[in-house]
């Protein structure tokens, strides 16, 4: 099954808003990361937060982590059409191997 | 080079066919994954190599056959598929034990 859930499913907004996306998960991590999928293509790495960190920042990006809540938020400040795509939270579980196990996602549609 | 490839990038095959997907890095990377993704859900994980070594088989029916016959190369050869295994088909590598994935573009694989 997997590791986390994520809402909402789908977003749409406008030009210029900002976009929050929440991911909550289940079992205790280490840290969590965040991935990016255009449509039909590869997951790009967004940004990973460590257990012990509550906010982290990157460009246009903020992510914060309440390990007390099990969750997780990504803003997206300034939204471009460019930030239409999926968006994923994931986690690692350590089964022998490190397996990363992602949220169900949200889609982003940033309207023009 | 921070790429992974993926070759085919599109491939139709027939429930008696025999085809293998390619995935390649050049990153050093000692850990590399196979991940099957339907369409708006996330992707799941079907198989873990570490140091060229099978570590985990996440329960993946056997007409699907992983191989990495070197530290740069996983294949993910494919014989008897269903239709209901049509999907996009993600290769990740990674350093073993550092959180990042590094994907590549996918296979959209159709099943006839």
């Amino acid at each position: 099954s997997q590791q986390g859930e994520e809402d909402p499913q789908a977003l749409s907004i406008q030009e210029g808003e900002n976009a929050t996306m929440n991911c909550s998960y289940k079992t205790s991590i280490n840290n969590l990361q965040w991935y990016r999928q255009n449509s039909g293509r590869g997951l790009v790495h967004l940004i990973l937060i460590r257990s012990n960190e509550r906010e982290k920042h990157s460009g246009r990006l903020r992510v914060t982590l309440d390990t007390s809540k099990k969750s997780s938020s990504l803003l997206i400040t300034a939204s471009r059409a460019a930030d239409t795509a999926s968006y994923f939270c994931a986690t690692l579980i350590i089964q022998g191997a490190q397996k990363l196990v992602f949220g169900q996602g949200t889609r982003l549609t940033i309207n023009p | 080079d921070t790429e992974v490839t993926q070759t085919p990038k599109h491939l139709v095959m027939g429930m008696t066919n025999k085809k293998s997907l390619k995935c390649e890095q050049h990153m050093g990377h000692r850990a590399m994954y196979w991940y099957k993704q339907k369409a708006k859900k996330p992707p799941e994980l079907m198989f873990v190599y570490s140091y060229e070594k099978l570590s985990i088989n996440e329960s993946v029916p056997s007409r699907f056959s992983p191989e990495c016959p070197n530290s740069s190369l996983l294949n993910l050869h494919l014989h008897a598929l269903q239709p209901e295994d049509s999907a996009l088909y993600l290769c990740a590598s990674s350093h073993p034990i550092r959180p990042l994935r590094y994907f590549g573009p996918g296979t959209r694989l159709t099943v006839l």
